[in-house]
């Protein structure tokens, strides 16, 4: 069975330029999350999603978005890129539908902002 | 900001020694996970506790959970070079928390041969 996966798995983008990135779940699991790991604040949460909807929100400003399709894949976009973007972004899966579950998550996608 | 809090930072032992980390977290949870991390890849799930339960474990992995002292921890046994790596606990907090979790910083392990 595949775990979950990312792509790309590294990018360089500009400042002030947008990106979008991509991951596709175990199948089966309709509960997508987001997180940013960088070296000063480690690994935070982005957003969750659910059957399409978003579940909750970490404290992220509105540059940061995502959203999830009819077969759960997801994406995330960040637009007007900032050289503090810099980071891994993971992606996680899981069944949902209670907080029990193991949370799986991908090799991340290494953005890099110059 | 981060729920839990791993002590120590880093370790270093030997192949075939012990290595044991904490994890502290500071509001009541549904559940705490452990997972490891190699330099520069995703995090691999290692084992998932609830709540109700004190320990369980998995082949070399034992972990703990107090919830009293709203504490964690992970012992990796007769510990071997490719254990390097870092070692983080993730909470859940509550049972709407299907995908959330809140990390500590983790412990950096290095196992030498």
């Amino acid at each position: 069975k595949a775990g979950v996966t990312q792509t790309p798995r590294y990018l360089i983008k500009t400042r002030g330029q947008q990106v979008t990135l991509s991951c596709s779940p175990i199948s089966g699991h309709r509960s997508v999350s987001w997180y940013q790991q960088t070296p000063g604040q480690g690994l935070q949460f982005l957003f969750e999603y659910f059957s399409e909807t978003q579940r909750n929100k970490g404290n992220f400003p509105g540059r940061f978005s995502g959203r999830q399709f009819s077969n759960s894949r997801s994406e995330m976009n960040v637009s007007t890129l900032e050289l503090g973007d810099s980071a891994l972004y993971l992606c996680a899966s899981s069944l949902g539908r209670t907080a029990g579950n193991t949370i799986y998550f991908g090799e991340g996608s290494w953005l890099t902002v110059v | 900001s981060q729920q839990g809090e791993e002590d120590p930072q880093a370790l270093s032992i030997q192949e075939g020694e012990n290595a044991t980390m904490n994890c502290s977290y500071k509001t009541s949870i549904n559940n705490l996970q452990w997972y490891r991390q190699n330099s520069g890849r995703g995090l691999v799930h290692l084992i998932l506790i609830r709540s109700n339960e004190r320990e369980k474990h998995s082949g070399r992995l034992r972990v703990t959970l107090d919830t009293s002292k709203k504490s964690s921890s992970l012992l990796i046994t007769a510990s071997r070079a490719a254990d390097t790596a870092s070692y983080f606990c993730a909470t859940a907090l509550t049972t709407d928390s299907w995908g959330k979790l809140q990390f500590g910083a983790g412990t950096q392990v290095v196992v030498t041969p």
